[in-house]
């Protein structure tokens, strides 16, 4: 199966800072990747699809690049309500699996 | 709108069955893919499974495979996720989200585009 390594596991940072999480994919998965937030207490939200393409309604600020097996999922200019933790999944394979998270917390 | 109600919070002992439920509205249910998602509080995500509920086609995640069950009633436009046996171990919040797809530079993407809120199962003596 394909394992997805998400790193780091945690960061801190402020208002305004540029924030790059990196998922890394056990083999080859082309660009099916996606990025989802989540809030405490709520459910995941779709940020990007196909590893660079933006959900309708996410601000431009997320980013998505890579392919193959490293990707980069980047916010510029961290903005209060971003401060979440934040999830790769692949779906390259029938079985999808999520990478590990990442919790952007305010510094 | 589209949306995925989940029924409510559940309170369990260990080895008893459950049954949750997922029911859609605000699109055509049958035609696309419904995901189950567990959450450990304080944990990640870990996709369980998935149903197309227009011929009830189900794939398991090998963790959840046999620990589970997961059905679709096409004539209420719901999607279940069952125990038979539930242990203190299935404890978490148990999401369902519909699979979207895309097509990008000539191939299908998939995304999970709608959640439901999530239900909350205990299982404790």
């Amino acid at each position: 199966d394909i394992q997805m390594t998400q790193s780091p596991a945690s960061l801190s940072a402020s208002v305004g800072d540029r924030v790059t999480i990196t998922c890394r994919a056990s083999q080859s998965i082309s660009a099916y990747l996606g990025w989802y937030q989540q809030k405490p207490g709520k459910a995941p939200n779709i940020l990007i699809y196909a590893a660079s393409t933006l959900q309708s309604g996410v601000p431009s600020r997320f980013s998505g690049s890579g392919s193959g097996t490293d990707f980069n999922l980047t916010i510029s200019g961290l903005q209060p309500e971003d401060f979440a933790t934040y999830y790769c999944l692949q779906s390259y394979s029938a079985r999808l699996v999520f990478g590990g998270g990442t919790k952007v917390e305010i510094k | 709108e589209v949306q995925l109600v989940q029924s409510g919070a559940e309170v369990k002992k260990p080895g008893e069955s459950l049954k949750i439920s997922c029911e859609a509205s605000g699109y055509t249910f049958i035609t696309y893919w419904i995901v189950w998602v567990r959450q450990v509080p304080g944990k990640g995500l870990e996709w369980m499974g998935i149903i197309y509920p227009g011929d009830s086609d189900t794939r398991y995640s090998p963790s959840f495979q046999g620990q589970v069950t997961i059905s679709a009633d096409k004539s209420t436009s719901t999607a279940y996720l069952q125990w038979t046996s539930l242990k203190a171990s299935d404890s978490g919040i148990y999401y369902c989200a519909r699979r979207e797809q895309e097509l990008v530079q000539d191939y299908y993407h998939y995304y999970l585009d709608v959640w439901g809120k999530g239900t909350s199962v205990t299982v404790s003596s």
